[in-house]
Protein backbone atom coordinates (compact mmCIF):
# COMPACT_ATOMS: atom_id res chain seq x y z
CA UNK A 1 0.00 0.00 0.00
CA UNK A 2 1.17 3.63 -0.32
CA UNK A 3 3.32 5.08 2.55
CA UNK A 4 4.16 8.91 3.17
CA UNK A 5 6.82 10.19 4.71
CA UNK A 6 7.07 13.69 5.79
CA UNK A 7 10.31 15.92 7.08
CA UNK A 8 11.14 17.41 9.02
CA UNK A 9 8.99 16.48 12.30
CA UNK A 10 9.62 19.67 14.06
CA UNK A 11 10.38 23.12 12.26
CA UNK A 12 10.62 26.69 13.92
CA UNK A 13 11.06 29.88 11.96
CA UNK A 14 10.85 33.83 12.78
CA UNK A 15 8.12 35.73 11.82
CA UNK A 16 8.66 36.84 8.29
CA UNK A 17 10.40 34.01 7.29
CA UNK A 18 9.72 31.12 4.31
CA UNK A 19 8.87 27.28 5.95
CA UNK A 20 9.36 24.26 3.46
CA UNK A 21 7.90 21.36 4.34
CA UNK A 22 8.88 17.77 2.23
CA UNK A 23 6.79 14.95 1.68
CA UNK A 24 7.42 11.64 -0.14
CA UNK A 25 5.22 8.88 -1.42
CA UNK A 26 5.64 5.63 -2.65
CA UNK A 27 2.62 4.12 -4.79
CA UNK A 28 3.49 6.03 -8.54
CA UNK A 29 -0.36 5.63 -9.36
CA UNK A 30 -1.64 8.24 -6.42
CA UNK A 31 -3.01 11.32 -7.93
CA UNK A 32 -4.07 13.48 -5.37
CA UNK A 33 -1.33 15.33 -2.63
CA UNK A 34 -3.61 17.25 -0.07
CA UNK A 35 -2.34 19.33 2.64
CA UNK A 36 -4.07 19.62 6.09
CA UNK A 37 -3.41 22.07 8.88
CA UNK A 38 -4.24 20.97 12.53
CA UNK A 39 -4.24 23.76 15.06
CA UNK A 40 -3.95 23.40 18.91
CA UNK A 41 -6.60 21.26 20.33
CA UNK A 42 -8.96 21.70 17.04
CA UNK A 43 -9.33 19.17 14.21
CA UNK A 44 -7.37 19.17 10.68
CA UNK A 45 -8.75 20.76 7.89
CA UNK A 46 -7.60 21.89 4.49
CA UNK A 47 -5.49 24.40 3.19
CA UNK A 48 -4.00 23.32 -0.20
CA UNK A 49 -4.14 20.12 -2.39
CA UNK A 50 -2.79 19.59 -5.97
CA UNK A 51 -3.26 16.74 -8.57
CA UNK A 52 -1.26 14.98 -10.17
CA UNK A 53 -1.75 16.38 -13.84
CA UNK A 54 -0.40 19.95 -12.07
CA UNK A 55 3.34 20.88 -11.24
CA UNK A 56 2.63 23.44 -8.79
CA UNK A 57 -0.55 25.45 -7.08
CA UNK A 58 -0.49 28.48 -5.38
CA UNK A 59 -2.89 30.64 -2.52
CA UNK A 60 -1.77 33.55 -1.27
CA UNK A 61 1.21 32.86 1.07
CA UNK A 62 0.84 28.99 0.68
CA UNK A 63 1.96 27.06 -2.15
CA UNK A 64 2.30 23.48 -3.19
CA UNK A 65 4.69 21.81 -5.78
CA UNK A 66 4.47 18.39 -6.89
CA UNK A 67 7.56 16.29 -8.32
CA UNK A 68 5.93 12.99 -10.12
CA UNK A 69 9.03 11.44 -11.40
CA UNK A 70 10.97 11.66 -8.17
CA UNK A 71 7.18 10.79 -6.33
CA UNK A 72 7.58 13.74 -3.90
CA UNK A 73 5.79 17.18 -3.29
CA UNK A 74 6.41 19.75 -0.65
CA UNK A 75 4.47 22.65 1.30
CA UNK A 76 5.96 26.23 0.70
CA UNK A 77 4.70 29.37 3.09
CA UNK A 78 6.16 32.23 2.79
CA UNK A 79 6.15 35.51 5.08
CA UNK A 80 5.04 33.27 8.11
CA UNK A 81 3.14 34.98 10.81
CA UNK A 82 2.47 33.30 14.06
CA UNK A 83 -1.43 32.27 13.08
CA UNK A 84 0.53 29.97 11.48
CA UNK A 85 2.22 27.62 13.99
CA UNK A 86 0.35 24.34 13.98
CA UNK A 87 1.03 21.17 12.72
CA UNK A 88 0.62 20.04 9.15
CA UNK A 89 -0.13 16.75 7.97
CA UNK A 90 0.84 15.49 3.45
CA UNK A 91 -1.32 13.12 2.22
CA UNK A 92 -1.05 10.94 -1.04
CA UNK A 93 -4.64 10.07 -2.46
CA UNK A 94 -7.29 10.38 0.50
CA UNK A 95 -6.37 8.15 3.38
CA UNK A 96 -2.47 8.04 3.50
CA UNK A 97 -1.40 10.82 5.93
CA UNK A 98 2.44 11.73 6.91
CA UNK A 99 3.46 11.85 10.35
CA UNK A 100 2.81 15.88 10.64
CA UNK A 101 5.19 18.78 10.87
CA UNK A 102 5.22 20.97 13.76
CA UNK A 103 5.12 24.68 12.87
CA UNK A 104 6.52 27.21 15.18
CA UNK A 105 6.61 30.97 14.34
CA UNK A 106 8.27 32.80 16.43
CA UNK A 107 7.10 37.01 16.59
CA UNK B 1 -20.93 23.76 6.02
CA UNK B 2 -19.90 19.91 6.38
CA UNK B 3 -20.72 18.75 9.88
CA UNK B 4 -19.03 15.75 11.17
CA UNK B 5 -19.81 15.40 14.91
CA UNK B 6 -18.10 12.26 17.40
CA UNK B 7 -20.54 11.19 20.22
CA UNK B 8 -17.52 12.47 22.97
CA UNK B 9 -14.91 14.18 23.64
CA UNK B 10 -13.29 12.94 26.30
CA UNK B 11 -14.08 8.93 27.13
CA UNK B 12 -12.58 7.02 29.66
CA UNK B 13 -12.88 3.19 30.23
CA UNK B 14 -11.52 0.44 31.89
CA UNK B 15 -9.19 -2.47 30.41
CA UNK B 16 -11.92 -5.27 28.99
CA UNK B 17 -14.44 -3.28 28.46
CA UNK B 18 -16.15 -2.58 25.13
CA UNK B 19 -16.37 0.41 23.47
CA UNK B 20 -18.38 2.24 21.05
CA UNK B 21 -17.02 5.52 18.98
CA UNK B 22 -19.54 7.34 17.30
CA UNK B 23 -19.38 9.76 14.47
CA UNK B 24 -22.21 11.16 12.22
CA UNK B 25 -21.84 13.12 9.64
CA UNK B 26 -24.75 15.28 8.05
CA UNK B 27 -24.13 16.01 4.06
CA UNK B 28 -24.35 12.78 2.09
CA UNK B 29 -20.72 11.58 1.97
CA UNK B 30 -20.23 8.94 0.40
CA UNK B 31 -16.82 8.14 2.68
CA UNK B 32 -16.08 7.70 6.28
CA UNK B 33 -13.14 6.76 7.83
CA UNK B 34 -11.32 6.20 11.74
CA UNK B 35 -7.97 7.26 12.26
CA UNK B 36 -5.84 7.17 15.75
CA UNK B 37 -3.49 10.58 16.05
CA UNK B 38 -0.65 9.81 18.54
CA UNK B 39 2.19 11.91 18.87
CA UNK B 40 5.05 11.41 16.03
CA UNK B 41 2.72 9.05 14.06
CA UNK B 42 0.09 11.42 12.24
CA UNK B 43 -3.19 10.19 11.55
CA UNK B 44 -3.09 6.12 11.26
CA UNK B 45 -6.13 4.72 9.14
CA UNK B 46 -7.87 1.99 11.26
CA UNK B 47 -11.16 1.37 8.82
CA UNK B 48 -12.94 3.13 6.22
CA UNK B 49 -16.43 2.31 4.59
CA UNK B 50 -17.25 3.80 0.84
CA UNK B 51 -20.74 2.91 1.56
CA UNK B 52 -23.66 1.51 4.07
CA UNK B 53 -22.87 -2.06 5.01
CA UNK B 54 -19.42 -1.64 3.44
CA UNK B 55 -16.00 -1.38 5.27
CA UNK B 56 -12.57 -1.97 4.48
CA UNK B 57 -9.47 -2.75 7.08
CA UNK B 58 -7.02 0.24 6.84
CA UNK B 59 -3.34 0.10 8.18
CA UNK B 60 -4.36 -0.85 11.52
CA UNK B 61 -7.24 -3.21 12.25
CA UNK B 62 -6.18 -4.94 14.86
CA UNK B 63 -8.12 -4.73 17.85
CA UNK B 64 -11.22 -2.40 16.23
CA UNK B 65 -14.02 -3.45 14.30
CA UNK B 66 -17.14 -1.18 12.61
CA UNK B 67 -20.25 -0.87 11.70
CA UNK B 68 -21.96 1.38 8.86
CA UNK B 69 -25.55 0.64 9.15
CA UNK B 70 -26.65 4.33 7.89
CA UNK B 71 -25.23 6.53 5.53
CA UNK B 72 -24.29 9.12 8.04
CA UNK B 73 -23.45 7.54 11.15
CA UNK B 74 -20.14 5.56 11.19
CA UNK B 75 -18.77 3.50 14.79
CA UNK B 76 -16.08 2.17 15.56
CA UNK B 77 -16.17 -0.42 18.18
CA UNK B 78 -13.37 -1.61 20.23
CA UNK B 79 -14.25 -5.13 21.47
CA UNK B 80 -11.97 -5.52 23.96
CA UNK B 81 -10.41 -2.08 25.00
CA UNK B 82 -6.47 -1.82 25.80
CA UNK B 83 -4.41 0.37 27.39
CA UNK B 84 -2.42 0.54 24.34
CA UNK B 85 -5.79 1.70 22.25
CA UNK B 86 -5.58 4.95 24.56
CA UNK B 87 -5.25 7.50 21.75
CA UNK B 88 -6.98 10.24 19.82
CA UNK B 89 -9.66 9.46 17.44
CA UNK B 90 -11.14 11.53 14.68
CA UNK B 91 -13.73 10.32 12.19
CA UNK B 92 -13.82 12.07 8.78
CA UNK B 93 -15.94 12.39 6.02
CA UNK B 94 -15.71 12.89 2.30
CA UNK B 95 -18.13 13.26 -0.67
CA UNK B 96 -17.87 10.63 -3.20
CA UNK B 97 -16.37 7.61 -3.99
CA UNK B 98 -12.27 7.69 -5.54
CA UNK B 99 -9.43 8.87 -3.95
CA UNK B 100 -8.99 12.78 -4.68
CA UNK B 101 -11.47 14.21 -2.11
CA UNK B 102 -10.99 16.52 0.52
CA UNK B 103 -11.79 15.13 4.01
CA UNK B 104 -13.67 16.29 6.69
CA UNK B 105 -12.74 15.73 10.10
CA UNK B 106 -15.13 15.48 13.52
CA UNK B 107 -13.46 17.29 16.59
CA UNK B 108 -12.08 13.82 18.09
CA UNK B 109 -12.41 11.65 20.65
CA UNK B 110 -9.63 11.05 23.51
CA UNK B 111 -10.06 7.86 24.98
CA UNK B 112 -8.04 6.50 27.97
CA UNK B 113 -8.41 2.94 28.98
CA UNK B 114 -7.21 2.22 32.51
Amino acid sequence: GENVEQHPSTLSVQEGDSAVIKCTYSDSASNYFPWYKQELGKRPQLIIDIRSNVGEKKDQRIAVTLNKTAKHFSLHITETQPEDSAVYFCAANDMRFGAGTRLTVKP
Amino acid sequence: DVKVTQSSRYLVKRTGEKVFLECVQDMDHENMFWYRQDPGLGLRLIYFSYDVKMKEKGDIPEGYSVSREKKERFSLILESASTNQTSMYLCASSLTSGRDNEQFFGPGTRLTVL
